[in-house]
C-alpha cells in the first residue's frame, strides 16, 4: 500500500531551527510536495522536490532523498505566524497526491 | 500567483437538503480541478477529479450520487451535497491545476459544511 509517515506534532522555540521529516511508500514517485495549513483553512504550497538534494527558498527548505524515500522541511528563525500544521505529499505514479497526515508545529516565545 | 476562489466559505443546512459549493480559478483555466475532504485533525481525502467537460473521476468509497461534481467551464466546478446528513459535516477544499506548472495544485480557501 502506499504511505507517507510524518510526525504528529512537533514543538519548537521562536527564532530557532526545525526539521519536519517526512519517509513515503508509493506506488512510482512523480515528486514531493510540503504545504502549510494554518487551523481552518487550506494548504498553502511551500515546495516541490523532485530530484534529489536541498532546495532553498527565504526561512524554508526542502530535502529530498529519493532512494530512501525520505523527504524533510527545515524552517530557520521561527516566527510565531509558522506555527500551522505541516502537510508533506507524494506525487505517485498516477499523478495523484498521496498525503501525510500533517505535522502540528508549535512555536513557543 | 494563480487564485481559486469557493462559495460559500460557511454554510449550515439542515439534514435532507443539498448544498452546492463553488470552485473557480479566477485568473487561469483549470482543466482540472479536485474535490478534497478534511476531518479535524486529518489529512486531506481526495474525493474526486474533476475535469472539464467530462464526467469526475471518483475516489473508492465516494458516492457518486451524493457528492455531485460538475465540472462545465474551464474556471469553475461545483460540489453539490445531496440530502445532506449531519455525518457530512466537514470542511471541503477544492484544488485546481494551473496548466503553466500543472504539478502545483492551487487550493481554494475551502467551504466548512455544517449540517444540523
Amino acid at each position: 500500500g502506499q504511505n507517507i509517515d510524518q510526525p504528529t506534532e512537533m514543538t519548537a522555540t521562536e527564532g530557532a531551527i526545525v526539521q519536519i521529516n517526512c519517509t513515503y511508500q508509493t506506488s512510482g514517485f512523480n515528486g514531493l510536495f510540503w504545504y502549510q495549513q494554518h487551523a481552518g483553512e487550506a494548504p498553502t504550497f511551500l515546495s516541490y522536490n523532485v530530484l534529489d538534494g536541498l532546495e532553498e527558498k527565504g526561512r524554508f527548505s526542502s530535502f529530498l532523498s529519493r532512494s530512501k524515500g525520505y523527504s524533510y522541511l527545515l524552517l530557520k528563525e521561527l516566527q510565531m505566524k509558522d506555527s500551522a500544521s505541516y502537510l508533506c505529499a507524494v506525487m505517485d505514479s498516477n499523478y495523484q497526491l498521496i498525503w501525510g497526515a500533517g505535522t502540528k508545529l508549535i512555536i513557543k516565545p | 500567483g494563480a487564485v481559486v476562489s469557493q462559495h460559500p466559505s460557511r454554510v449550515i443546512c439542515k439534514s435532507g437538503t443539498s448544498v452546492k459549493i463553488e470552485c473557480r480559478s479566477l485568473d487561469f483555466q483549470a482543466t482540472t480541478m479536485f474535490w478534497y475532504r478534511q476531518f479535524p485533525k486529518q489529512s486531506l481525502m481526495l474525493m474526486a477529479t474533476s475535469n472539464e467537460g467530462s464526467k469526475a473521476t471518483y475516489e473508492q468509497g465516494v458516492e457518486k450520487d451524493k457528492f455531485l461534481i460538475n465540472h462545465a467551464s474551464l474556471t469553475l466546478s461545483t460540489l453539490t451535497v445531496t440530502s445532506a446528513h449531519p455525518e457530512d459535516s466537514s470542511f471541503y477544499i477544492c484544488s485546481a491545476l494551473s496548466g503553466l506548472n500543472s504539478y502545483e495544485q492551487y487550493f481554494g480557501p475551502g467551504t466548512r459544511l455544517t449540517v444540523t
